[in-house]
């Protein structure tokens, strides 16, 4: 049983859907981060989230971090072909680890 | 700036063996960690380290070693391998703040007949 369940695991979509990706645990969190995989690379930080109710925007990406620091979503508005990827929350935890969720794999059609 | 490598990219063994993953960083990063992937599991933290000569245990620590006796460099010993441990492996650095980015390598994809 992983720390952070992730949901959906997969994802397949038109272009122009919006779509919402959900990270969620049942500990509390110091931060959150969102990190983006691409097949045969390492993952690549998009966000993280520090304060309880945080909402941060990059372009077409919201993210957000629960009330409680236990929770977190990534809403991606109007998806488009190069948003496929392997989208990844990852969470650390008071003592120096960063533990990861088992991922969602997007895959966005045109 | 070559920010993290790692050596080498791939890797076959036979049960039993042994061998070191090798992993460096330039950035002067103090956090250094090592996870394995695998499908369907994301990324599960194998051992970590904040610091020359400091290496605790992450979630699945066992039959994989590590020491730290420079902040530069971070390997990872597998004693004897076994088909369980066939899985890729991935190197992360970054400063000791729980905000920094963590800085991944390519990778090593490892099997074991």
């Amino acid at each position: 049983t992983q720390l952070l369940e992730q949901s959906p695991q997969f994802l397949s979509i038109q272009e122009g859907e919006n779509l919402t990706v959900y990270c969620n645990s049942s500990s509390v969190f110091s931060s959150l981060q969102w990190y983006r995989q691409e097949p045969g690379e390492g993952p690549v930080l998009l966000v993280t989230v520090v304060t309880g109710g945080e909402v941060k925007k990059l372009k077409r990406l919201t993210f957000q971090f629960g009330d409680a620091r236990k929770d977190s979503s990534l809403h991606i508005t109007a998806a488009q072909p190069g948003d496929t990827g392997l989208y990844l929350c990852a969470g650390w935890q008071y003592g120096n680890k960063l533990v990861f969720g088992a991922g969602t794999i997007l895959r966005v059609k045109s | 700036n070559a920010g993290v490598t790692q050596t080498p990219k791939f890797q076959v063994l036979k049960t039993g063996q042994s061998m070191t993953l090798q992993c460096a960083q330039d950035m002067n990063h103090e956090y250094m960690s090592w996870y394995r992937q695998d499908p369907g599991m994301g990324l599960r933290l194998i051992h970590y380290s904040v610091g020359a000569g400091i290496t605790d245990q992450g979630e699945v620590p066992n039959g994989y070693n590590v020491s730290r006796s420079t902040t530069e460099d971070f390997p990872l010993r597998l004693l004897s391998a076994a088909p369980s441990q066939t899985s890729v492996y991935f190197c992360a650095s970054s400063f000791l703040n729980s905000n920094q980015p963590q800085h991944f390598g390519d990778g090593t994809r490892l099997s074991i007949l």
